[in-house]
Order: C-alpha cells, then structure tokens, then sequence
C-alpha cells in the first residue's frame, strides 16, 4: 500500500521560469492538503482541495500560484514565474475524511524548490 | 501571527531518559492537537494526537499532555531512544465540521538529539 507520493524530489529552477509539483494521494483518500515550508520554520497550509475542487485556498499566495486536483491523476501545484523567496519545501498530504477529528493526514516526502 | 510556538529550537537528552518537548498556542478555537516527527528530507510522520475533551493520551512510549487553561501541550517520550532524534512538530486544527477542513497550523519544529 503506497504511501503519499510526490514529485520530482528535487527541482531547480531559474527565476521567471514555471515550477510544477505533483502529488499522489494515498489510494482512497481524495483529500489533498499543499504545506510550504520555509527554511527555519514550521509547515504553513496553502490549499486544501477535492477531487476537481478546490475547497480552501486562504493559505496560498493570490498570485502566481495554483493547484489543481482533477478527476484522474495526481493534484498539481503550480507556480508561475518562480521569484527566489519561492524556494522551500513543499508537501502534500492526503487524508480519506477532511475535518473529521481525529482523521489523519499523511505526508509525502516533500519537494524542495530551488530557485535560481 | 504565530498562533502555534515551539519555543525551544533544540533538546538534547542522554538514551534512557525522558524527552519532554513543548508547545504554546494562542487561538483558543483550537480542538485538536498533533504531534509529527520528521526525519531530513522525509515528510512528516503522524506521531499522536489529543482532541480539548482530553488532558492526556498515551501510546506507548509517548504521552501527549494538554493543559487548555495554560493554551500548552506537552510531548513526553520515555525512555528516549537515538532512533528519536529528529524534528518534532506541534499542530493545531479547529473544530471538525466548521469551515477549517482539517487544515493544520504548525509550530517552528524543536530538533531531539538522544545520545547513546
């Protein structure tokens, strides 16, 4: 049974370019959490989404940035026009049940963003 | 506004010994308490939760205590292990079935170093 799956692990990229992160929730769960961690700091929620929705996106920055999650494959963050304060790790996380107490979220392993 | 604080970035406590790492919150709608371990360059792994009806749960070797008038919670870890070592992070969400969606605000992460 497959964990949360993301990627690429790693990706670098120059300034003004597109950075696409990808995210495989784990089978059955069809809600996805997106998480960016600075350097130095905790995880901050960016966007929560459902299968073709997104739900809630107050953590997410209003431009630049958006996520997807469609009906098949995996949910795509996306950021256009990456800018150096874009570089972190970035993590998703799947859960079967959204804002059920006591329902897990289970963590991909990142990925981190490094912009040139 | 850092609604949830680890105040100590790092513990260091000899193997056998307890681990008690700490954890502040100021937004009194918290319900639901977590703690994540993470290892380099891995997602976070779900350690133990507590909902605010509790004031203490336990699973083996760890015991996460909540004290809702002192806004603190506690993680203890006994007897410690190296294989600890890593960050640990507290978490918070608001009430399940409210408009938060389980979405999860983190602390900064305290780094545990067990020694051998």
């Amino acid at each position: 049974n497959a964990g949360v799956m993301q990627n690429p692990r790693h990706l670098v990229r120059r300034r003004g370019q597109e950075a696409r992160l990808r995210c495989s929730p784990m089978k059955g769960h069809s809600h996805v959490y997106w998480y960016r961690q600075l350097p130095e700091e905790g995880l901050k929620f960016m966007v929560y989404l459902q299968k073709e929705n997104i739900i809630d996106e107050s953590g997410m920055p209003k431009e630049r940035f958006s996520a997807e999650f469609p009906k098949e494959g995996p949910s795509i963050l996306r950021i256009q026009q990456v800018v150096r304060g874009d570089s972190a790790a970035y993590f998703c996380a799947s859960t079967t049940l959204a804002g059920v107490r006591g329902e897990t979220q289970y963590f991909g392993p990142g990925t981190r963003l490094l912009v040139l | 506004d850092q609604q949830v604080k680890q105040n100590s970035p790092s513990l260091s406590v000899q193997e056998g010994r307890i681990s008690i790492l700490n954890c502040d919150y100021t937004n009194s709608m918290f319900d639901y308490f977590l703690w994540y371990k993470k290892y380099p360059a891995e997602g976070p792994t779900f350690l133990i939760s507590i909902s605010s009806i509790k004031d203490k749960n336990e699973d083996g070797r760890f015991t996460v205590f909540l004290n809702k008038s002192a806004k603190h919670l506690s993680l203890h870890i006994v007897p410690s292990q190296p294989g600890d070592s890593a960050v640990y992070f507290c978490a918070a969400s608001l009430n399940a079935g409210g408009t938060s969606y389980g979405k999860l605000t983190f602390g900064q992460g305290t780094i545990l170093t067990v020694h051998p």
